[in-house]
């Protein structure tokens, strides 16, 4: 019954190194999300998608991009990735109505040494 | 701009009543949703507010006043597994694709 589902659960990258992070949902929704939360700052805002190749930025987008080529998949990327980005990954899709929250994955725990 | 006020941590006993408060100041108003995080898990929705009033849903309920910029999480009859996070979070008006802004949650201990 699984429906936004993001790749890896745990993930330890070096830093300087690439870093992909792949979300999916199988729920046809038309926006996707990825915020980051640490604690004592909660859940914070990096990109966001509204329709395929379609991409804004969020509150804290440096360091971060996005791609999404298809409707159910929303990729981030740390293009060089650096120990500040150490952080619980949260992806989260939603469906083009104003009375719906979002359905979240269950987070990539992503540790850059 | 935006802000998103709710208490860092609360403690309650088993089978009492706790209310969860939350405080808004944003450039725009468009709903208000309340989520559930346990420790080490994505977050859950509970509720939608958008106009004023109360919304009851089983042993939990959300209250909303747009006036005053406030709402309300209440959760009745309290059990262990309630020991959570409780994230409160305000879209703002645009369309059904403007993103959430999240407070910083508040930190439920339910005691014995």
């Amino acid at each position: 019954d699984v429906k936004v589902t993001q790749s890896s659960r745990y993930l330890v990258k070096r830093t300087g190194e690439k870093v992909f992070l792949e979300c999916v949902q199988d729920m046809d929704h038309e926006n996707m999300f990825w915020y980051r939360q640490d604690p004592g700052l909660g859940l914070r805002l990096i990109y966001f998608s509204y329709d395929v190749k379609m991409k804004e930025k969020g509150d804290i987008p440096e360091g971060y991009s996005v791609s999404r080529e298809k409707k159910e998949r929303f990729s981030l990327i740390l293009e060089s990735a650096s120990t500040n980005q150490t952080s619980m990954y949260l992806c989260a899709s939603s469906p083009y109505a104003e009375n719906y929250g979002y359905t979240f994955g269950s987070g990539t725990r992503l540790t850059v040494v | 701009g935006q802000n998103i006020d709710q208490p860092t941590e609360m403690t309650a006993t088993e089978g009492a009543i706790v209310q969860i408060n939350c405080t808004y100041q944003t450039s725009g108003f468009n709903g208000l949703f309340w989520y559930q995080q346990h420790a080490g898990e994505a977050p859950t929705f509970l509720s939608y507010n958008v106009l004023d009033g109360l919304e009851e849903k089983g042993r939990f309920s959300s209250f909303l006043s747009r006036s005053k910029g406030y709402s309300y999480l209440l959760l009745k009859e309290l059990q262990m597994k309630d020991s959570a996070s409780y994230l409160c979070a305000v879209r703002k008006p645009r369309s059904g694709n403007t993103p959430l802004v999240f407070g910083k949650g508040t930190r439920l201990s339910v005691i014995a």
